[in-house]
């Protein structure tokens, strides 16, 4: 069974489209987060959610609106797509406790390439 | 402000060598979390280690062990004897210790290549 699953694993569009990448996790976590890798392979934090409320909103684009229906849950909305959008969206999870450690585990990577 | 540097970009290696990437770290907090990623050609992030600001004993994991030195501010991570597989980026990674749910502030990564 798969920790953490991101769909769609590519997503090719054009300009000025709408797309949704999706999250889950089935590890009990109950924070979840957005990463972003640039094409030189720099993450860094877009959001991060914690039992479905916004605890982490970095400087990102107010196009990118993430919804965490549940806490199993962070789905990432991109409206009106720009070709700086390319990247690699990572989706990771974590338990809050410090008991934990803060210890993220990542889904696969959603590749978007804005053409 | 929390900063990673990972001074190495690129590292070749031939296998069964050693090889140590270096990460040193800047941060202001007292208690915090000092990580290790592999991400392999395929482009999943593997988590490999995490260490407590407070714990300064050296691990070991098979082939793999961290330095961890609070006095330099660094986290190095040796490979021994390493193998094709090894060959991978590796980022070195920091976070708050004082609640869980924070970001991780990633160095820009190691790549590592092993050849045959």
């Amino acid at each position: 069974d798969t920790a953490v699953s991101q769909t769609p694993k590519y997503l090719v569009t054009q300009m000025g489209n709408d797309k949704s990448i999706k999250c889950e996790q089935n590890l009990g976590h109950d924070t979840m987060y957005w990463y972003k890798q640039d094409s030189k392979k720099f993450l860094k934090i877009m959001f991060s959610y914690n039992n479905k409320e916004l605890i982490i909103n970095e400087t990102v684009p107010n196009r990118f609106s993430p919804k965490s229906p549940d806490k199993a849950h962070l789905n990432l909305h991109i409206n009106s797509l720009e070709l700086g959008d390319s990247a690699v969206y990572f989706c990771a999870s974590s338990h809050t406790s410090v008991v934990w450690g803060n210890i993220q585990y990542f889904g696969a990577g959603t590749r978007l390439s804005v053409l | 402000a929390q900063k990673v540097t990972q001074a190495q970009t690129e590292i070749s290696v031939v296998e069964k060598e050693d090889v140590t990437l270096d990460c040193v770290y800047e941060t202001r907090d007292t208690t915090y979390y000092l990580f290790w990623y592999k991400q392999p050609p395929s482009g999943e992030l593997v988590f490999l280690i995490r260490r407590n600001s407070f714990d300064e004993q050296n691990e070991i994991s098979g082939r793999y062990s961290w330095n961890f030195q609070k006095s330099t501010s660094s986290f190095n991570f040796t490979i021994t004897a390493s193998q094709v597989v090894d060959s991978a980026v590796y980022f070195c990674a920091l976070s708050e210790a004082k609640q869980a749910g924070t970001a991780l502030i990633f160095g820009k990564g190691t790549t590592l290549s092993v050849s045959s």
